[in-house]
């Protein structure tokens, strides 16, 4: 059973719509990601927060929105996107932040579609 | 620029039988290797790691080798099963950038009963 739960797992929404995915993680971890995933390809990172800071934005387009509330949570606020976004969202946790090593534990995904 | 590069998309194998899956990288500043297994609609699992300065790591049927002057890694599944069937990733990070892992393309493994 994974241990990073993200909802909802599928998400359709027009280029005009605001829709925020959530990811929750309960292992005590100090970093989290967002990592994007289109088809054939691998996954490609888009954010790190590390002890609830933004530590890494990979010159992500301002219309993908982060946001780390408390240590437990990480969101993805997503507002006038493209078509090409359409991809799976995946987040990630590891215990420590972004220093060190670590194996990431990811969640299963939202499947976003953008019509 | 591909730093992490599996260069077999797919790899079919017989039950019981050995699968080693390949993985190249180019950056030597790499210092952590992962693999990832994938079903589909579903997030990568991790499998096992191999820092550096190490050139063997062992879990159970899983054993990846470092060659760091080859720059490869591989992984090897000792029996396959067919459980063992998904999209394997390796993935490559540095020291001072834990969560930043660079992934491979991913490759197929169909393990045939």
């Amino acid at each position: 059973d994974t241990e990073v739960t993200q909802t909802p797992k599928h998400l359709v929404m027009g280029m005009t719509n605001k829709k925020s995915l959530k990811c929750e993680q309960h292992m005590g971890h100090r970093a989290m990601y967002w990592y994007k995933q289109k088809a054939k390809k691998p996954p490609e990172l888009m954010f790190v927060y590390s002890y609830e800071k933004l530590s890494i934005n990979e010159s992500v387009p301002s219309r993908f929105s982060p946001e780390c509330p408390n240590s437990s949570l990480l969101n993805l606020h997503l507002h006038a996107l493209q078509p090409e976004d359409s991809a799976l969202y995946l987040c990630a946790s590891s215990q420590d932040g972004i220093l060190g090593f670590g194996e990431l534990f990811f969640g299963e995904g939202s499947r976003l579609t953008v019509l | 620029d591909q730093q992490v590069k599996q260069n077999s998309p797919s790899l079919s194998v017989q039950e019981g039988r050995i699968s080693i899956l390949n993985c190249d990288y180019t950056n030597s500043m790499f210092d952590y290797f992962l693999w990832y297994k994938k079903y589909p609609a579903e997030g990568p699992t991790f499998l096992i790691s191999i820092s550096s300065i190490k050139d063997k790591n062992e879990d159970g049927r899983f054993t990846v080798f470092l060659n760091k002057s080859a720059k490869h890694l591989s992984l090897h599944i000792v029996p396959s099963q067919p459980g063992d069937s998904a999209v394997y990733f390796c993935a490559a990070s540095r020291y001072n950038q834990g969560g930043k892992l660079i992934f491979g393309q991913g490759t197929e493994l169909s393990v045939k009963p």
